[in-house]
């Protein structure tokens, strides 16, 4: 099992414009997230799923939009890159129901916004 | 609002004991995470406490009193490797898609 994947690990992107994230789990996992980190900041929830079709907002969602069209796969877009969007992004996955049960997390994206 | 607090950096000696504490102050309370980051890397989970106590796993123990908000991470017999991140994380809500409130993680070195 390959577990979380993202795809790309780097991006630099110049103000305005657009790209997509892609998360991918093989655990068959309910529910999806994604995160950003940021120096003394710790980690904040974006945007998250808890199930095919479905999405919903975190803490800091403005300038982000996800979509979950497959079980498997989350999606993060950037419609018009900002500076401030500057981050390492995590996407992490969990099985549903239990409280207990971890979320475990993508290896990461460094996005670089100039 | 939502307030989890850890101390920012840490420091300690190979072969000794680290305790990293976490409070809480959040609006519910269903679990406590910790979780460890290697720089540059994804975290990892290490442990999960819902009730009142001490969990125990190898090297790592994890404690929480729910009446206090308060839990430790305690790390014996510390190894280089242990120099990483640690994050505290609460889950506030019964299933509400298992979402984590984070610390701003607490920066471990581990000196020889």
């Amino acid at each position: 099992n390959a577990g979380v994947t993202q795809t790309p690990k780097f991006r630099v992107l110049k103000t305005g414009q657009s790209m997509t994230l892609l998360c991918a789990q093989d655990m068959n996992h309910e529910y999806m997230y994604w995160y950003r980190q940021d120096p003394g900041m710790g980690l904040r929830l974006i945007h998250y799923s808890v199930g095919e079709g479905t999405t919903a907002k975190g803490e800091v969602p403005d300038g982000y939009n996800v979509s979950r069209l497959k079980k498997q796969n989350f999606l993060l877009g950037l419609e018009s890159a900002a500076p401030s969007q500057t981050s390492v992004y995590f996407c992490a996955s969990k099985n549903g129901g239990s409280s207990y049960n971890e979320q475990f997390f993508g290896p990461g994206t460094r996005l670089t916004v100039l | 609002g939502q307030n989890i607090d850890q101390p920012t950096e840490m420091t300690a000696t190979e072969g000794a004991i680290v305790q990293i504490n976490c409070t809480y102050q959040t609006s519910g309370f269903n679990g406590l995470f910790w979780y460890q980051q290697h720089a540059g890397e994804a975290p990892t989970f290490l442990s999960y406490n819902v009730l009142d106590g001490l969990e125990e796993k190898g090297r790592f123990s994890s404690f929480l009193s729910r009446s206090k908000g308060y839990s430790y991470l305690l790390l014996k017999e510390l190894q280089m490797k242990d120099s990483a991140s640690y994050l505290c994380a609460v889950s506030t809500v019964y299933n509400q898609g298992g979402k984590l409130i984070f610390g701003q993680g607490t920066e471990l070195s581990v000196k020889p």
